[in-house]
């Protein structure tokens, strides 16, 4: 069964802290995603990687950073948290085509900033 | 800016019955996709349908697309409680020469018992 496991599924943190969520999909795919989803915005792409130690940044990369340093791990950085990044975050990989092949999304990861 | 436009925004049916989201878009496409999210939970694949494809079936669920007005609907036939969710399109267009897809921000739909 193909998986894409967020590693922390609800995060409280103080604003100015430094927020690692972590991801890991277990499909051998070259593509995995970070969005965020807010009520009324739907699905923002923060950043995308294509491959290993490779990023491109999606719509609203501002305030974050991401690290792929094993084709299975993809790790989402918010530098210094703000109350503005509380969402919710959601990992997702696919094959390298994205034509014809399904993304898979992870759980999500509910992220409040205090 | 936003491609898949998905309406209504929120749904509300009886059990039973069938329900139709539709999903405009504004750019060509490769391929549109609907996927389904229960409440605080991830995303899961429902359908793809390519952008030469007309009309595609998968149990309870039919897909159209019509190209020529960038638009596709989601039909649920004899809905249950169970479809509750949100249900969202997906684009996937080709800019420059980097694949990208685009979600709408979804139809919430609710089943009346």
């Amino acid at each position: 069964d193909v998986k894409v496991t967020q590693s922390s599924r609800y995060l409280v943190k103080r604003t100015g802290e430094k927020v690692f969520l972590e991801c890991v999909q277990d499909m051998d795919h070259e593509n995995m995603f970070w969005y965020r989803q807010d009520p009324g915005l739907g699905l923002r792409l923060i950043y995308f990687s294509y491959d290993v130690k490779m990023k491109e940044k999606g719509d609203i990369p501002e305030g974050y950073s991401v690290s792929r340093e094993k084709k299975e791990r993809f790790s989402l950085i918010l530098e210094s948290a703000s109350t503005n990044q509380t969402s919710m975050y959601l990992c997702a990989s696919s094959h390298r085509a994205l034509s014809g092949n399904t993304i898979y999304f992870g759980e999500g990861s509910w992220l409040t900033v205090v | 800016s936003q491609q898949g436009e998905e309406d209504p925004q929120a749904l509300s049916i009886q059990e039973g019955e069938n329900a139709t989201m539709n999903c405009s878009y504004k750019t060509s496409i490769n391929n549109l996709q609907w996927y389904r999210q229960n409440s605080g939970r991830g995303l899961v694949h429902l359908i793809l349908i390519r952008s030469n494809e007309r009309e595609k079936h998968s149990g309870r669920l039919r897909v159209t697309l019509d190209t020529s007005k960038k638009s596709s609907s989601l039909l649920i036939t004899a809905s249950r409680a169970a479809d509750t969710a949100s249900y969202f399109c997906a684009t996937l267009t080709a800019m420059n020469r980097d694949d990208k897809i685009i979600f709408g921000k979804g139809t919430r739909l609710h089943i009346l018992p």
